[in-house]
């Protein structure tokens, strides 16, 4: 079982609908999360992170975290196709301060 | 710089060939971290640095991949005797800060073909 699942997709959403990409760990002693986007031919690029159960709204973007069921997710509200990306999930395990584990990623594609 | 950065862009090596690759960390940043990432695949960790010291390398696959960071700042990847398999992109990330909550910024990447 790899340390963090995603569906790979793609993913395609309209433009201005919601986009809701999911995420599961394995190791329940993980600490901190983290959403990147990377376009194609780039490199990753922060957009979210959260660590408490709950969700953190940052403008279009919503992150959840339900550390019972281990998993997160990330919501993007009135998607533009500027955000047709690939989106990967990261987690840093109480137990290996420093490294990420990431996803494979999520491909998005929103049309206009 | 106001980010990460990392030389060459892109690299061509025939197999066997010895290859460097480097990154310039944002200023400050005490953390520095080594992924690879294969097309398709999200990015696989390395090594990590906190200033000068190596504190995890168990990521690095063999021991042809060597890093080294010996005054804090800029680090240096080296993969000696280069084989097919190391074809990917090489990426640098840096964090301001050690702990759980560190968040990691990546540099632009390094895409390596070997030939």
């Amino acid at each position: 079982q790899k340390e963090v699942e995603q569906n790979s997709g793609p993913l395609s959403v309209p433009e201005g609908a919601i986009a809701s990409l999911n995420c599961t760990y394995s190791d329940r002693g993980s600490q901190s999360f983290f959403w990147y986007r990377q376009y194609s031919g780039k490199s990753p690029e922060l957009i979210m992170f959260i660590y408490s159960n709950g969700d953190k709204e940052d403008g279009r973007f919503t992150a959840q975290l339900n550390k019972a069921s281990q998993y997160v997710s990330l919501l993007i509200r009135d998607s533009q196709p500027s955000d047709s990306a690939t989106y990967l999930c990261a987690v840093r395990r109480g137990s290996t301060l420093g490294r990420l584990y990431f996803g494979r990623g999520t491909q998005l594609t929103v049309w206009p | 710089g106001a980010g990460v950065s990392q030389s060459p862009r892109y690299k061509v090596a025939k197999r066997g060939q010895d290859v460097a690759l480097r990154c310039d960390p944002i200023s400050g940043h005490v953390s520095l971290f080594w992924y690879q990432q294969a097309l398709g695949q999200g990015p696989e960790f390395l090594t990590y640095f906190q200033n000068e010291a190596q504190l995890d390398k168990s990521g690095l696959p063999s021991d042809r991949f060597f890093a080294e960071r010996p005054e804090g700042s800029v680090s240096t990847l080296k993969i000696q005797r280069t084989q097919q398999e190391d074809s990917a992109v090489y990426l640098c990330a840096s964090s301001t800060r050690t702990g759980s909550r560190a968040a990691e910024y990546f540099g632009p990447g390094t895409r390596l073909t070997v030939t």
